[in-house]
Order: structure tokens, then sequence, then C-alpha cells
């Protein structure tokens, strides 16, 4: 079954200071991988995908993550944090056959400081 | 255009008692979702409906129950309930089917308290 870890729940940043969050995920097959965000009160919303093809996918907001097979990691990155960024961060797999559910990592909550 | 919009929004109930919630997905979206957040984790999957046939059931007890109506509305059903049913139940639609090929859209949610 596929499954995702994220390392660290709780990251905090300086605005406009590099925002990297950590996602490794355990598939026998290559999986479909995803990043979401939670702001408070909010439902998800999806920042970005990896499904095949190239393996630095941009998304929404200025994030973007890398799919590294070797590794099997799905990093996010945005360059530049801005106040408006906090928020609770999940990283998601779903598999090619099963994918009808996303299976969620615990999550990351990232704080940003002035 | 209305996202997916939950109901309700908070409520509370004690131990035992029955609960339904209800969500009504964008317009359009066949599928709909279910999963249940407790809090400090993440969501985890309990249902997925699409053109109203269960595609996918998680590792839930049959307390837990769900169906689809014709116009691609949605309940979650959650009988006995117990302490650890307090969480924040999700609802997400799609136009697709599988999660790979579409994009889900969540709703806020409906947080349940348990007593």
């Amino acid at each position: 079954a596929q499954s995702v870890t994220q390392l660290g729940s709780h990251v905090s940043v300086s605005e406009g200071a590099l925002v990297l969050l950590r996602c490794n995920y355990s598939s026998s097959v290559p999986p479909y991988l995803f990043w979401y965000v939670q702001y408070p009160n909010q439902g998800l919303q999806l920042l970005l995908k990896y499904t095949t093809g190239a393996t630095l996918v941009k998304g929404i907001n200025g994030f973007e993550a890398e799919f590294k097979k070797s590794e099997t990691s799905f990093h996010l990155t945005k360059p530049s944090a801005h106040m408006s960024d906090a928020a609770e961060y999940f990283c998601a797999v779903s598999s090619r056959s099963n994918d009808y559910k996303l299976s969620f990592g615990a999550g990351t909550t990232v704080t940003v400081r002035a | 255009d209305a996202g997916v919009t939950q109901s309700p929004t908070h409520l509370i109930k004690t131990r035992g008692q029955h609960v339904t919630l209800r969500c009504s997905p964008i317009s359009g979206h066949k599928s709909v979702s279910w999963y249940q957040q407790v809090l400090g984790q993440g969501p985890q999957f309990i249902f997925q409906y699409y053109e109203k046939e269960e595609r996918g059931r998680g590792n839930f007890p049959d307390r837990f129950s769900a169906r689809q109506f014709p116009n691609y509305s949605s309940e979650l059903n959650v009988n006995a309930l117990l302490l650890g049913d307090s969480a924040l139940y999700l609802c997400a639609s799609s136009l697709a089917a599988g999660v790979n090929t579409g994009e889900l859209f969540f709703g806020e949610g409906s947080r349940l308290t348990v007593l």
C-alpha cells in the first residue's frame, strides 16, 4: 500500500526565505503524488501534482516540487516565503490502480515570521 | 459558481447517538468523497461515490455508511458514536472518478464533537 511521510510537523521561516517541506513516499510502483494546502477553517486546496513526465512540477502561488525516484521523495519548495503562505501543508499519494482515494501524510504547519 | 458545500458546519453529539452529514458537490461533478481529519493528523479516506455507486471504502467500521443521491449530493452517516469519532469530516467532489485524472475540490468540513 502507498503511504507518505512528512518530515517535520512544524516549519518556521522568515518572510522572503526559502520554504522547504519534505515528503517521502513508499510505493512498489511509481505513484501519483500531490501537495495540498489547508488554511485555517478552510478545506484543502490542490497546490500541485505529479503524474508522469517532467519530474519538476510547478504549482500555484509560486510553489514547485521535484519527484526523485532514487530518493523516493517529493519535496515542496518556494524560493521566497510570504506571510500568506502560513498554513498547513499535506503531501498525499495515490496508486495507479486503486485511484479512488488519496493517502495523506500527517501534515506540516508553516509559520512565517515578519 | 458555488464550491463544495457541507452541512452542518459544527455539531455536538453524545456517545451512542447517530449523526448525518451532508454534502453538495460542485455543479456538474459526479464524484463525491468523504475524509475524516482528526486533530493533528492528515485526512483519512472513508468513502468515494461516483455516479451513485460506491467505488471505494476506507478502513472504517460498519458504523460508517454513505450514499449518493440522483442529484449527486451525498450523506455520511455514523451510528453509535464514540469519542474517537470527534473530527473534521471533509467532503470532496470531482468531475472524474479517479483522483489521478481529476482534481478533488474540498469543502470546509463539518466539525463533529462527541461528548
